[in-house]
């Protein structure tokens, strides 16, 4: 019973076209998280929303973009892919911000691979 | 600054008791949790601590927090072949908007 599903599982693009992954959750959740993880690294977030409003990292390429047309449904769109670019990509969600314990729940990630 | 470590290998044999180790340096820390990742998955939330606590025990598994000394530990009793995997603790700031900050893994494996 997935509560956090990405599509697709695996994703391959050329150098420069622009890509779109995928997120949805059944958990009616406010927040939803994209995060990217490098090979033997440690999960980095790249931004969030709550509800409609949306909150980038200081630290996030611009190249990353993202959109959230309702609550089950979250976008991560890379406009222009480049070899570094090359990761798993995670949805997260979790039903509020830290008013009190508010875990994150996971999907299985996207692999996005870069010809 | 917040910064998260642990140890980026561990190895037990099949049925020994595994423990993982992590520290952190943010004193504001509200929660703690560990994060299991198999290979080519996303994470799945195994436990979590409170901060105002000092051990939490979940059916194997076993969170231990020494919050002088910044260190978190997660025992792993019984320990099976299908544990193999990365273990990653994380934790929450005070007023920090929920954000997760992620040690660097731990790889577990598990030997017959």
């Amino acid at each position: 019973d997935a509560m956090v599903i990405q599509n697709p599982r695996y994703q391959v693009t050329q150098f420069g076209k622009p890509v779109t992954l995928s997120c949805s959750q059944t958990l009616n959740h406010n927040v939803m998280y994209w995060y990217q993880q490098k090979s033997s690294q440690a999960p980095k977030l790249l931004f969030h929303y709550y509800d409609k409003d949306f909150n980038n990292e200081a630290d996030t390429p611009d190249n990353f973009q993202s959109r959230r047309p309702n609550t089950s449904f979250c976008f991560l769109d890379i406009r222009s892919p480049g070899l570094g670019d090359a990761a798993m990509y995670l949805c997260a969600t979790s039903r509020d911000l830290a008013r009190d314990h508010q875990p994150q729940h996971f999907g299985d990630g996207t692999r996005l691979s870069i010809l | 600054g917040e910064d998260v470590e642990q140890s980026l290998f561990l190895s037990v044999r099949e049925g020994d008791s595994s423990v993982i180790n992590c520290t952190y340096t943010d004193s504001s820390s509200t929660y703690l949790y560990w994060y299991k990742q198999e290979p080519g998955a996303g994470l799945q939330l195994l436990t979590y601590i409170f901060s105002n606590m000092d051990m939490k025990q979940d059916q194997r598994l076993t969170v231990l927090l020494n919050k002088k000394d910044k260190h978190l530990s997660l025992r792993i009793a019984d320990t099976q072949t299908g544990d193999s995997a990365i273990y990653f603790c994380a934790e929450s700031i005070t007023g920090g908007g929920n954000k997760l900050t992620f040690g660097t893994g731990t790889q577990l494996k598990v030997e017959l």
